[in-house]
């Protein structure tokens, strides 16, 4: 059981490149989430999803995308990327209720140059 | 809005004595709250939830966590550590079927 898996697990890019990060989950949950890890901040929620061909804006969505044509899948475009998105960055799905908890993958560490 | 704070940047505690990591919470109606555990180079794995009822709450690899309205805290706690819990931990709460994290704690335990 994969659970959730990240891919690619490092990525290095110039500045103005698009990137995609791709998310997957092996289960079925209706909510999927995209975070992105930096020191001192903890963890800040960049987009999230709460079934397919639904999703809303997160605390820091400016210079992302994001689709989710299948349940499953769930990737983040960054457009045109900077040197501020130079981060890690983490998938995580959840039945999205209040109580409910959410289940993280392995990460992508993304370096922007 | 729902917010977390981890007090501690860092935590450093011997071996086989006890852990805390502290966490205090603001929020606006009942809190739900969550303690997360992250190890190098690895995505956040799930260690317990307060959702309602007894105030302490038993999780994974031997962490409990002592929820306390009055004080609107939740701080997580090893009876007795271990090298291996050496790791970075967050708090989180509930926001609208959203998390909102604390900034961490790294946790180092030394033989």
């Amino acid at each position: 059981d994969a659970g959730i898996t990240q891919s690619p697990r490092y990525k290095i890019t110039e500045t103005g490149r698009q990137v995609t990060l791709m998310c997957h989950q092996t289960w079925s949950h209706s909510y999927m989430f995209w975070y992105r890890q930096d020191l001192g901040h903890g963890l800040r929620l960049i987009y999230y999803s709460a079934a397919a061909d639904i999703t809303d804006k997160g605390e820091v969505p400016d210079g992302y995308v994001v689709s989710r044509s299948k349940t499953e899948n769930f990737p983040l475009t960054l457009e045109s990327a900077t040197r501020s998105q130079t981060s890690v960055y983490f998938c995580a799905a959840g039945s999205g209720g209040k109580t409910d908890t959410q289940y993280f993958g392995p990460g992508t560490r993304l370096t922007v140059l | 809005a729902q917010s977390v704070a981890q007090p501690e940047d860092q935590v450093n505690v011997a071996e086989g004595n006890p852990l805390t990591v502290k966490c205090t919470y603001s929020v606006s109606g009942n809190p739900y709250l969550f303690w997360y555990v992250q190890y190098p180079n690895r995505g956040l794995q799930f260690l317990l939830k307060y959702i309602t009822g007894d105030n302490l709450v038993k999780g994974s690899y031997g962490f409990e966590a002592e929820f306390n309205k009055s004080q609107t805290s939740f701080h997580l706690k090893k009876p007795s550590a271990l090298v291996s819990d050496s790791a970075l931990y967050f708090c989180a709460v509930t926001y609208s079927n959203k998390l909102v994290f604390g900034a961490g704690t790294i946790l180092r335990v030394k033989s």
